[in-house]
């Protein structure tokens, strides 16, 4: 069974940084993409990032453009997301999702179960 | 500024039908975007029901379909059951890696 474990999200000040994780299991992590999207509390979705099976490719929101990185260790099945400058309007519950196919272009196929990210001072 | 609009709310009856569909405010959406459909229940993470316009995840009811309706991607539930009440979202791919959502669909089975 495919399952991707998110952690790492927790209470943050603005300007501070968070770095999540998804450990994933039940498929060949090395042979897919990955992306995270987000929620606001009461909001819709919003794709945020996604790197390619190899982590030769990354794409980022503008929103999120300079200030987030995502990377991924092949060997250990993980997924990351550091997070820094956050700002209020970052708080969400941010997603790991697998992808169809080895690059992020086929479609988002199994979702984790999401880690919470607030930031208040 | 690329903008995915969705119907706000919609409600169906117990046994009918509903046609959620996925605008793209720059022109029609074709198959080419690869549009996808999600529901999601409060407190729980989303789940892909269809992918690639047209193709079921697995273990998603056949009452689920996808297509292409007046240049925008749809979703159509058959036979509409109560579990089915739910937000909706569909997302479009943009090309060089980005993905774009709609603002959701908040249906009602009643």
């Amino acid at each position: 069974e495919v399952q991707l474990v998110a952690s790492g999200g927790g209470l943050v000040q603005p300007g501070g940084s968070l770095r999540l994780s998804c450990s994933a299991s039940g498929f060949t992590f090395s042979s897919y993409a990955m992306h995270w999207v987000r929620q606001a509390p009461g909001k819709g979705l919003q794709y945020v990032s996604a790197i390619n099976n190899s982590g030769g490719n990354t794409y980022y929101a503008d929103s999120v453009k300079g200030r987030f990185t995502i990377s991924r260790d092949n060997s250990k099945n993980t997924l990351y997301f550091q997070m820094r400058s956050l700002r209020a309007e970052d708080t969400a519950v941010y997603y790991c999702v697998k992808d169809r196919g080895a690059e992020a272009v086929y479609g988002m196929d199994v979702w984790g179960q999401g880690t919470t990210v607030i930031v208040s001072s | 500024q690329n903008v995915v609009t969705q119907e706000p709310s919609l409600s169906v009856s117990p046994g009918g039908t509903v046609t959620l569909t996925c605008g793209l405010n720059s022109g029609s959406a074709s198959t080419a975007f690869y549009p996808s459909w999600f529901q999601q229940t409060p407190g729980q993470a989303p789940r892909t029901l269809i992918h690639s316009t047209n193709t079921r995840s697995s273990g998603v009811p056949d009452r689920f379909s996808g297509s292409i309706l007046a240049g925008k991607p749809a979703l159509t539930i058959t036979g509409a059951q109560a579990d089915d009440e739910s937000d909706y979202y569909c997302v479009l791919y943009m090309g060089s890696g980005s993905w774009l959502f709609g603002g959701g669909t908040k249906l009602t089975v009643l």
